[in-house]
């Protein structure tokens, strides 16, 4: 069975770029996650979604932060402007039935 | 507010000793308990789970226990390994199906040879 895919692994932009990251969970996951891991904490919650639908971006800075999941499969995180405290790994999970949550690598995130 | 929190920040032992990381919670509320285990470089790998109707599990050279009455979380890892050394995160859900984690800030575990 094959993991969660991210990409890209590492990017480094300046501030006020834009970025985007990109997550594909695994097969039938219905849910998804994005975290934003800043170092040396644990991963912070940015926006659940089940299947296509948002469930929860209550903590999703919406100023310049937005995802998206159109088909219910894979997912796509942007940040336009990038700010340098928006410097960190981010997460994506994803869940089926069994509630567990799987973790892809992250991608780290450099701002300038 | 609500927290997920680690008594120690950081935990040395020696190859095949056993390790015990501790993680203190203050939401009555949270009802599914998860250890992961993240390595530098790597996503958060899960370890173990525990529901509140529960006070112990175990898995391979691993044990969880849950002691609601004073909201603690412990995860104990038999004849620690040198690959065992990494940060430990102990986590917290609750809200029925599709669980919202909030995850505490994390254990580093160094085995020494």
């Amino acid at each position: 069975e094959a993991g969660v895919a991210q990409s890209p692994r590492y990017k480094i932009i300046e501030k006020r770029q834009s970025v985007a990251f990109w997550c594909n969970p695994i097969s039938g996951h219905a849910t998804l996650y994005w975290y934003q891991q800043i170092l040396g904490q644990g991963p912070k919650l940015l926006i659940q979604f089940q299947n296509n639908g948002v469930v929860d971006d209550s903590q999703l800075p919406k100023d310049r932060f937005s995802a998206e999941r159109l088909k219910g499969v894979d997912s796509t995180l942007k940040i336009q402007p990038a700010k340098l405290e928006d410097s960190a790994v981010y997460l994506c999970a994803g869940a089926g039935v069994a509630d567990t949550q799987y973790f892809g690598p992250g991608t780290r995130l450099t701002v300038l | 507010g609500e927290s997920v929190g680690l008594h120690l920040p950081t935990l040395s032992v020696q190859e095949g000793d056993n390790s015990i990381i501790n993680c203190a919670y203050s939401n009555s509320a949270s009802d599914y308990f998860i250890w992961y285990k993240q390595e530098s470089g790597k996503g958060p790998q899960f370890i173990i789970d525990i529901r509140s109707n529960m006070d112990k599990r175990q898995g391979q050279r691993v044990t969880v226990l849950l002691n609601k009455t004073v909201k603690h979380l412990s995860l104990q890892i038999a004849a620690t390994q040198p690959g065992d050394s990494a940060v430990y995160f102990c986590a917290e859900g609750r809200g029925g199906s599709n669980y919202k984690l909030t995850f505490g800030k994390g254990t580093l575990l160094t085995v020494n040879p």
